[in-house]
């Protein structure tokens, strides 16, 4: 059984940094692709990325491009999302997500999700 | 970027109805299109993949269509469980991009 499982809310100034993580479980954690995905309060769903657990080599968004930064531990099965220089626009709840190598990495599990604050 | 556009934004139902929901993307993005369903305080849940593709373990109740820049989310009869935001997601160019979501309202 599938389960990603990310690490809990966060609150943080304007100007600082935040990591969030994404443990995987019940699958071969190299195999897939991990996505990160945010949504601000009452608002739709953003991409932001991908990471390759197994090279770790990464893609990001343009948007995202310079201030996010997505890595891995494959010896514990942990995706990281890291995003600096906070501001109240990064308030969100951040998603990490599974996505299928050989279907075009299209996301198919979810984390449960983490709530970052971003408030002075 | 590519901008998918839903409608409707929002709507109402009542248990057993037929709800059709479109998407349009600004470009063609051949048939690389997911659909998924959140509830509130959830994370999303994938319904359909490649446009028409059930995801396993969703009920046969949910289907999509289409291909090149429109496409359809339809729930054949609608159950209590099905009350919730749906989201179209095309994964063909970068970046990805959602469509602004429907709300399924209990009328």
């Amino acid at each position: 059984q599938v389960h990603l499982v990310q690490s809990g809310a966060e609150v943080k100034k304007p100007g600082a940094s935040v990591t969030v993580s994404c443990k995987a479980s019940g699958y071969t954690f190299t195999d897939y692709y991990m996505h990160w995905v945010r949504q601000a309060p009452g608002q739709g769903l953003e991409w932001m990325g991908w990471i390759n657990p197994k090279t770790g080599g990464t893609h990001y968004a343009q948007k995202f491009q310079g201030w996010v930064t997505m890595s891995r531990d494959t010896s514990i099965s942990t995706a990281y999302m890291e995003v600096d220089r906070l501001t109240s626009d990064d308030t969100a709840v951040y998603f990490c997500a599974r996505g299928r190598e050989l279907e075009r990495l299209r996301i198919d599990y979810w984390g449960q999700g983490t709530l970052v604050t971003v408030s002075s | 970027d590519i901008q998918m556009t839903q409608s409707p934004s929002a709507l109402s139902a009542s248990v057993g109805d037929r709800v059709t929901i479109t998407c349009r993307a600004s470009r063609s993005i051949s048939d690389w299109l997911a659909w998924f369903q959140q509830k509130p305080g959830k994370a999303p849940q994938v319904l359909i993949y490649k446009a028409s593709t059930l995801e396993s373990g969703v009920p046969s109740r949910f289907s999509g269509s289409g291909s090149g820049t429109e496409f359809t989310l339809t729930i054949s009869s609608l159950q209590p469980d099905d009350f919730a935001t749906y989201y179209c997601q095309q994964y063909n160019f970068y970046p990805w991009t959602f469509g602004q979501g429907t709300k399924v309202e209990i009328q």
